[in-house]
This record gives C-alpha cells, structure tokens and sequence, in this order.
C-alpha cells in the first residue's frame, strides 16, 4: 500500500525566499507524480505533473524533481510571494487514477 | 474549456438523510474518480469509474455508492448519514486510465451533517 509523506507539515517564510517542499513515498511503482496546491475550502490546482519515466518538470517559479529510485520527489519555488500561500499536495498515481496524497505542507509567504 | 464541475457546493443534511453529489467531468474525460476529504483523515480515495464501471474501490462502507452515465457524468450516494460524513468531496476526472494521465479537479461539494 502506497504510503506518502510530506515535510514540513507547515512552513512560513519572508517574501523573496526560495523553498523547497519535499515529499517520500513507499511504493516507486508509479505511473506519475503530481504537484497540486489547494485553497483553503477549495479545490486542488495541478501545479505540475511529473511522468514516471522523467525526472523534473519546471513551469515558471516552479520545479519539481523526481527520484523513484529513493522515493522522493522535491517541489521549488522561486523568489515566493504572498499569493503561493497555500497548502501543496504531492499525489501519486500508481494504478487506474486511484490516487494516493501526501498530508500536504501548509506554506504562508509574509509580505 | 470547461473545468470538472462539482454541484452543489454546499448541502446540510440530518443525520440519517441520504445524499447524492454529482460530478461533470472535462468534455472528453472518460475516467471520474472521488475523493473525501476531511481535518482528520487527510484525502482518501472512494472510488473510480471508467466508461460506465467502477474500476477501483477505496475502503468505505457500502453507505457510499456511486454511478457513471453515459456522457461520463458521475454522481455518488452517501445513505444514511452520520456525523462523521461532514467532509469535502472532491471529484477528478482525467482522459482514461492509462498511463500518466493528469488529473484535473473539481471545486469540491462541502457537505455538513447536522
């Protein structure tokens, strides 16, 4: 049974700053990895999706890695602003869209 | 493009009462999955549906249940609620089942049991 972890559970930083999110998994039989942010009471926004068979993915401020082999994948972001606060999710796919999802790392971004 | 579209956003219902959610996916989207999400639970997986049948099952009660139509629209029943039912629902739709599909969400349904 796939299991997914996510550290820190909650982190506040100054605006500008670079941050890493990162997250672990237990079963590296995946068929991808996906980013997501949610609002608070919302919806999840796919940030990135990541192949099983590639090893990063960047879209804009954002690159997430991944290593199947160690069962990690980490999430950057560049330079935060007060609009990235937000709780992130790293979700795994590993057979039919029955996704597995990390606790999430709650983010506050201070002006 | 139209996103997934969840209806409705919002429901209060008494415990004991039965509820149905429904779920639009992206036009195109063949797979419907659903999701509770909860404080104490995190998000966990219901169920799947692909062209009309269930392909995956998480581990709730028989009380949830769910259905795919033809146009891909998907709803899920909750019977005989409790207290503990108060939750997010969120459903995903992608493309298929195959390989690294994305997933793509809808607005969630909030229900609160009284």
């Amino acid at each position: 049974k796939q299991e997914v972890t996510q550290i820190p559970a909650a982190l506040s930083v100054p605006e500008g700053e670079n941050l890493v999110l990162n997250c672990s998994f237990t079963d590296s039989a995946i068929y991808n990895l996906q980013w997501f942010r949610q609002d608070p009471g919302k919806g999840l926004t796919s940030l990135l999706l990541i192949q099983s068979s590639q090893r990063e993915q960047t879209s804009g401020r954002l690159n997430a890695s991944l290593d199947k082999s160690s069962g990690r994948s980490t999430l950057y972001i560049a330079a935060s602003q007060p609009g990235d606060s937000a709780t992130y999710l790293c979700v795994l796919n590993n057979a039919g869209n029955m996704l597995t999802f990390g606790g999430g790392t709650r983010l506050m971004v201070k002006p | 493009k139209a996103g997934v579209t969840q209806t409705p956003r919002y429901l209060i219902k008494t415990r004991g009462q039965q509820v149905t959610l429904s779920c639009s996916p992206i036009s195109g989207h063949r797979s419907v999955s659903w999701y509770q999400q909860t404080p104490g639970q995190g998000l966990q997986f219901l169920f799947e549906y692909f062209s009309e049948t269930q392909r995956n099952k998480g581990n709730f009660p028989g009380r949830f249940s769910g259905r795919q139509f033809s146009n891909s629209r998907s709803e899920m029943n909750v019977s005989t609620l409790e207290l503990g039912d108060s939750a997010l629902y969120l459903c995903a739709s992608s493309l298929n089942t195959g390989l690294g599909n994305e997933a793509f969400f809808g607005q969630g349904t909030r229900l609160t049991v009284v």
